[in-house]
């Protein structure tokens, strides 16, 4: 089975603060996204990566940026966390000729 | 842009029951996910479906492509608790470029 794993479940910081959120995939996928989802919003893409060190804007990249050092690892990185990226972030993997998603457990970002 | 509906957005049944939810686009899609989220997790992908027309089924579901790949949608027979949570379609775009997915209906199976 794919597992994608996801470093917290659940985090809260403070306004301002540099947070990091990784995403681990077992599956040897080529893509991988991070998402975020708010009520009434639905799920959102942040970014996307295809290959390592390779990264694509999604719909809503402001405020955030990403990095993939190898091609099982993707990070979030949210630079100065304000109280509006209060949210829960999805990660997920997928092999490179599919767009979706084997999804992660979530992580929920409460930022104070 | 393209942009998928889902309907209802709420739906409260008793156990047994049957239901059905819709998702609809103005858009051509290739392929089609259903997935299905419960509280505090990720969503878990159900079905893929590419073909127009195609039914496919997964023990008491039942999921269609609607035959010009603009709608699909799900019916659960016999609906039991352990089927509550947010039922979410997505799409992947007419050329695989991109990937939407549509609100979500929410499920309560009551017993």
């Amino acid at each position: 089975d794919v597992k994608v794993t996801q470093s917290s479940r659940y985090l809260v910081k403070r306004t301002g603060e540099k947070v990091f959120l990784e995403c681990v995939q077992d599956m040897d996928h080529e893509n991988m996204f991070w998402y975020r989802q708010d009520p009434g919003l639905g799920l959102r893409l942040i970014y996307f990566s295809y290959d390592v060190k390779m990264k694509e804007k999604g719909d809503i990249p402001e405020g955030y940026s990403v990095s993939r050092e190898k091609k099982e690892r993707f990070s979030l990185i949210l630079e100065s966390a304000s109280t509006n990226q209060t949210s829960m972030y999805l990660c997920a993997s997928s092999p490179l000729s599919v767009l979706w998603g084997y999804f992660g457990p979530g992580t929920r970002l409460t930022v104070l | 842009t393209q942009l998928l509906e889902q309907s209802p957005q709420f739906l409260s049944i008793q156990e047994g029951e049957n239901l059905t939810v819709y998702c609809n686009s103005s858009s051509v899609f290739s392929s089609l996910q259903w997935y299905r989220q419960e509280p505090g997790e990720g969503p878990v992908l159900l079905v893929t479906v590419v073909t127009g027309g195609e039914v496919k089924k997964l023990k008491r579901l039942t999921f269609q492509f609607g035959d010009a790949r603009k709608d699909s949608s799900l019916h659960i027979t016999a609906a039991q608790p352990g089927d509550t949570g947010l039922y979410l379609c997505a799409g992947v775009g007419g050329y695989g470029q991109n990937f939407v997915f549509g609100p979500g209906t929410r499920l309560s199976v009551l017993p």
